[in-house]
């Protein structure tokens, strides 16, 4: 089924360590998303790619890098997480000449 | 460039009632407004979206209007439901071809309906 996956989906982790939050999508869009969000509160782009080898950063100064080495994947690494990381962490494609943004289910970050 | 406003931050209505959520935004160049519709745990998910060459559009209980001269648009949910509590957002998007769409999201407007 065409959809947009992460993993993991809850993680709790101590403080320094590194982490990868997984992102996959299967409707071949070219353009992907990582947004950072508290409960209920806004969205705050961290990360966008239009496509393979392309990787920009957000309007929110994040710590953590991406990749894009695959048109399905857009991992997102943390190489020292800190409590204030503490999110949940929402992947969205789009495709090139579309309009709906598609939202993966979010990965919840505790960083401890 | 693009900032959206969204206004209220929290809104609560009886069951039956119906509620009207407001979003304004900046560059006359935003040709796409979208709204999304987020549950408690839940991803974001499009409910309705409106272009900027029409100036209303309904489906069932949800309408949305779009005043492009003052810039604003605005989420309108009838005979409000229990299930209508969310926290619901706003967004404008530049839609230049190919590689255009980039989003700019209000910040979000917790719904409450009350039984």
């Amino acid at each position: 089924e065409a959809d947009i996956y992460q993993t993991p989906r809850y993680l709790v982790i101590g403080t320094g360590k590194k982490i990868t939050l997984e992102c996959s999508q299967t409707m071949g869009h070219d353009k992907m998303y990582w947004y950072q969000q508290d409960p209920g509160m806004e969205l705050h782009l961290i990360h966008y790619s239009y496509g393979v080898n392309s990787t920009e950063k957000g309007d929110l100064s994040s710590e953590s890098t991406v990749s894009r080495i695959r048109t399905e994947h857009f991992p997102l690494t943390l190489e020292s997480a800190r409590p204030s990381h503490t999110s949940q962490y929402l992947c969205a494609s789009i495709s090139g000449w579309g309009n709906t943004i598609y939202f993966g289910e979010g990965s919840w970050l505790t960083v401890v | 460039g693009e900032n959206v406003e969204q206004h209220p931050s929290t809104l609560s209505v009886q069951e039956g009632d119906s509620a009207v959520i407001k979003c304004t935004y900046s560059d006359s160049a935003s040709n796409y407004f979208p709204w999304y519709k987020q549950e408690l745990g839940k991803r974001p998910q499009l409910i309705i979206d409106i272009r900027s060459n029409v100036g209303e559009k309904k489906d069932q209980r949800i309408a949305v209007t779009l005043n492009k001269t003052a810039k604003h648009f605005s989420l309108h949910i009838t005979e409000t439901q229990p299930e209508d509590s969310a926290v619901y957002f706003c967004a404008a998007s530049i839609s230049a071809g190919y590689t255009g769409n980039q989003f700019y999201f209000g910040t979000g407007t917790s719904l409450t309906v009350i039984p």
